[in-house]
């Protein structure tokens, strides 16, 4: 069955740090989707990226990157020179497609807390 | 932002009452779910539509029903509250491929008393 393990439940840094969160997967399907959310406190959820399986680059977005890794089946999310606006919940999740139905499967979350 | 609301923001329950908890989108997307999300699990699927009265169970289905009249509408229904139902629910909608991300609504507390 689809998993999505996020292994780091709270990290803790100081701002201006760099910080991984890390996620990894499990699927037997060979065409799949991996996501990132935000949670601010404010408690919406927001969409950061897609990525496919078909697709091993690593994507950079400001001061967000995110390194895909089928061999290690990791879709790891590095923030760099984090900033207090990034405390945040953040989730990784998946996409089973599943009779014809598109449905995520989610991790646990990470929950990041960046110190001024 | 594919224009979701979800009413009521926050509500106080008891045992044993009925619930009911709406959603609505503006983007006349046909695919509709509803999650839960409790801590250390992440979201969870309660149960999701994939058109106009067309419905189906999703990992945490006990105790839920849906029911989808109109595209725009997905309503969640508790048909007897419990204390683990306590949660914070959140409504989605999103295309048919897996490549199409969700987008959610602002999420609905619900506190079981």
């Amino acid at each position: 069955a689809q998993k999505v393990t996020q292994a780091q439940t709270e990290i803790s840094v100081v701002e201006k740090e760099d910080v991984t969160l890390d996620c990894v997967y499990e699927t037997r399907d060979t065409t799949y989707y991996l996501f990132w959310y935000k949670q601010p406190p404010s408690g919406e959820l927001v969409f950061l990226i897609r990525r496919n399986s078909f697709d091993e680059q690593n994507e950079i977005s400001g001061r967000y990157s995110w390194n895909f890794q089928k061999s290690t089946s990791s879709f790891n999310f590095t923030i760099t020179a984090s900033q207090v606006v990034d405390s945040a919940v953040y989730f990784c999740a998946l996409s089973e497609f599943s009779g014809g139905y598109n449905k995520l499967i989610f991790g646990a979350g990470t929950r990041l807390a960046v110190h001024p | 932002d594919a224009g979701i609301t979800q009413s009521p923001r926050h509500k106080v329950t008891e045992t044993g009452t009925p619930v009911t908890l709406r959603c609505h989108q503006t983007e006349n997307h046909r695919y509709m779910y509803w999650y839960r999300q409790d801590p250390g699990h992440g979201l969870r699927l309660i149960h999701y539509s994939y058109g106009v009265k067309d419905t189906d169970k999703g990992e945490v289905s006990d105790g839920y029903s849906v029911s989808r009249s109109k595209t725009e509408d997905f309503l969640l229904t508790l048909e007897s509250a419990t204390s683990s139902q306590t949660s914070v629910y959140f409504c989605a909608t999103g295309g048919f491929s897996p490549s199409y991300e969700q987008y959610f609504g602002p999420g609905t507390r619900l506190t079981v008393t």
